[in-house]
C-alpha cells in the first residue's frame, strides 16, 4: 500500500525553537508540496518540489523553509516558531493523475 | 485569488437524502480531485475527474470541462458520511484547492 508519512501526528513546541517536520514517500513521486490547513482559510501552499534538490515557493513561504535532499524525504523547517504557526501542517506527492496525502501533523506553538 | 470556489460551505442533512457539493474553477486544468477528510483524520482522495462522470458506490462525481464546473453527489447519506469534502484542481504540478464543503448528516 502506497504511503506518505509524517513522522509526528501532534507536536508541541516553544515561541523561538527551530521546528522540523518530516515527509516520506514511497512512491517515487517527483513532485513533493507541504501545506498548511486552518479553520475557514482550507488548504493553502507553503512550498513544494518538483525534484531533488529544488524548492518553489508557495503562496504563503514566510517563517518556513524545506530540504529535499533524496527523492523520497521532504521536509519543512520552522526556523523560529511563532504562535501563528501553530496549525495543522498537511504533505502530499503527487505526479499528475495521483495524490496522495499524509496524514497530518498537528502543530501548537506555545 | 480564488482559482477553485466550492458551495455551500456548510451542508447539514438528515440521513438519507441526497446531497450536491459544487465547485467552481478559473484556471485551464487537466484533472479534478475530490478530497475526504473525517474530523481529526487525515485526507483521502474520492474521485480523479478529467472529464465525465465517475461513480463508486454512493458516490458520484461529475464535471464539466466547458463550464469549468464539478459537483460531488452523494445518494442516500448517512451519519459516516460526515466530513469536510475538498475540490482540488490540478494545473501541471500545481495543485489549487477550494476552503472546503463540512458536511454533517445527520441519523
Amino acid at each position: 500500500d502506497v504511503k506518505v508519512t509524517q513522522s509526528s501526528r501532534y507536536l508541541v513546541k516553544r515561541t523561538g525553537e527551530k521546528v522540523f517536520l518530516e515527509c516520506v514517500q514511497d512512491m517515487d513521486h517527483e513532485n513533493m508540496f507541504w501545506y498548511r490547513q486552518d479553520p475557514g482559510l482550507g488548504l493553502r501552499l507553503i512550498y513544494f518540489s518538483y525534484d531533488v534538490k529544488m524548492k518553489e515557493k508557495g503562496d504563503i513561504p514566510e517563517g518556513y523553509s524545506v530540504s529535499r535532499e533524496k527523492k523520497e524525504r521532504f521536509s519543512l523547517i520552522l526556523e523560529s516558531a511563532s504562535t501563528n504557526q501553530t496549525s495543522m501542517y498537511l504533505c502530499a506527492s503527487a505526479r499528475l493523475y495521483g495524490y496522495t496525502f499524509g496524514s497530518g501533523t498537528r502543530l501548537t506553538v506555545v | 485569488k480564488n482559482e477553485v470556489e466550492q458551495s455551500p460551505q456548510n451542508l447539514t442533512a438528515q440521513e438519507g437524502e441526497f446531497i450536491t457539493i459544487n465547485c467552481s474553477y478559473s484556471v485551464g486544468i487537466s484533472a479534478l480531485h475530490w478530497l475526504q477528510q473525517h474530523p481529526g483524520g487525515g485526507i483521502v482522495s474520492l474521485f480523479m475527474l478529467s472529464s465525465g462522470k465517475k461513480k463508486h458506490g454512493r458516490l458520484i462525481a461529475t464535471i464539466n470541462i466547458q463550464e469549468k464546473h464539478s459537483s460531488l453527489h452523494i445518494t442516500a447519506s448517512h451519519p459516516r458520511d460526515s466530513a469536510v469534502y475538498i475540490c482540488a484542481v490540478a494545473t501541471g504540478n500545481q495543485f489549487y484547492f477550494g476552503t472546503g464543503t463540512s458536511l454533517t448528516v445527520i441519523p
